[in-house]
């Protein structure tokens, strides 16, 4: 089985700055990894997808995230917060051969101050 | 494209009363459902795969006969929580992944969720 690791549970930026929140994976196996959003009381809208080819993927919201296959990672990042971006992040990976399992991150709560 | 309802949003119920969620697929056919839920400041928990007109597949540590899984039709699957305690409070998330060969089958869609509270 997967686990996936959000290494910071919270992470307070200023508006306007950049901002990276982190993901790592335990498999070697191939994956999909999968950023999502959270507002509070809803469900999880997308922000990206790596399925394969460039390990620089870029989503909605003007995020983006580098797959790097070496580190088991996928962070994700903003080159310029808005307040609007104010969320929990949650990182996701599926297994290739069984992508009926999605193990998720245990999320980053972004907070964008003003 | 790929919309995922919940019904109903939010719920309060009894103790011991049974409460059922539905879950639809509004724009596609979705070959497997999952429900998952999610405490506060948790992340989501997987608790049972369902494939359409078969048993649903139930994660370890849930309980079947307390957190019934129907999946009828490709755009149709429910939970019902039965005999519904506190305890039983949470968000609950359903999502669905769509059948046939799009590119999109690997990726799973999110419903708005459900709050249930128990009193």
């Amino acid at each position: 089985a997967q686990s996936v690791t959000q290494l910071d549970s919270q992470v307070p930026v200023f508006e306007e700055a950049p901002v990276e929140l982190r993901c790592n994976y335990s498999s070697s196996v191939s994956v999909y990894l999968f950023w999502y959003v959270q507002y509070p009381n809803q469900g999880l809208q997308l922000l990206l997808k790596y399925l394969s080819g460039s390990t620089l993927v870029k989503g909605i919201n003007g995020f983006e995230a580098e797959f790097n296959k070496s580190q088991t990672s996928f962070h994700l990042r903003k080159p310029s917060v808005h307040i609007s971006d104010t969320a929990e992040y949650f990182c996701a990976v599926s297994d290739r051969n069984n992508f009926n399992k999605f193990y998720f991150g245990s999320g980053t709560k972004l907070n964008v101050k003003p | 494209g790929a919309v995922v309802s919940q019904h109903p949003s939010r719920v309060i119920c009894k103790s011991g009363t049974s409460v059922k969620i539905e879950c639809r697929s509004l724009d596609f056919q979705a070959t497997t459902m999952f429900w998952y839920r999610q405490f506060p400041k948790k992340s989501l928990m997987l608790m049972a795969t369902s494939n359409e007109g078969s048993k649903a597949t139930y994660e370890q540590g849930v309980e079947k006969d307390k957190f019934l899984i129907n999946h009828a039709s490709l755009t149709l699957s429910t939970l019902t929580v039965t005999s519904a305690h506190p305890e039983d409070s949470s968000f609950y998330i359903c999502s669905a992944r769509e059948a046939g060969t799009s590119g999109r089958t690997n990726e799973q869609f999110f419903g708005p969720g459900t709050r249930l509270t128990v009193l």
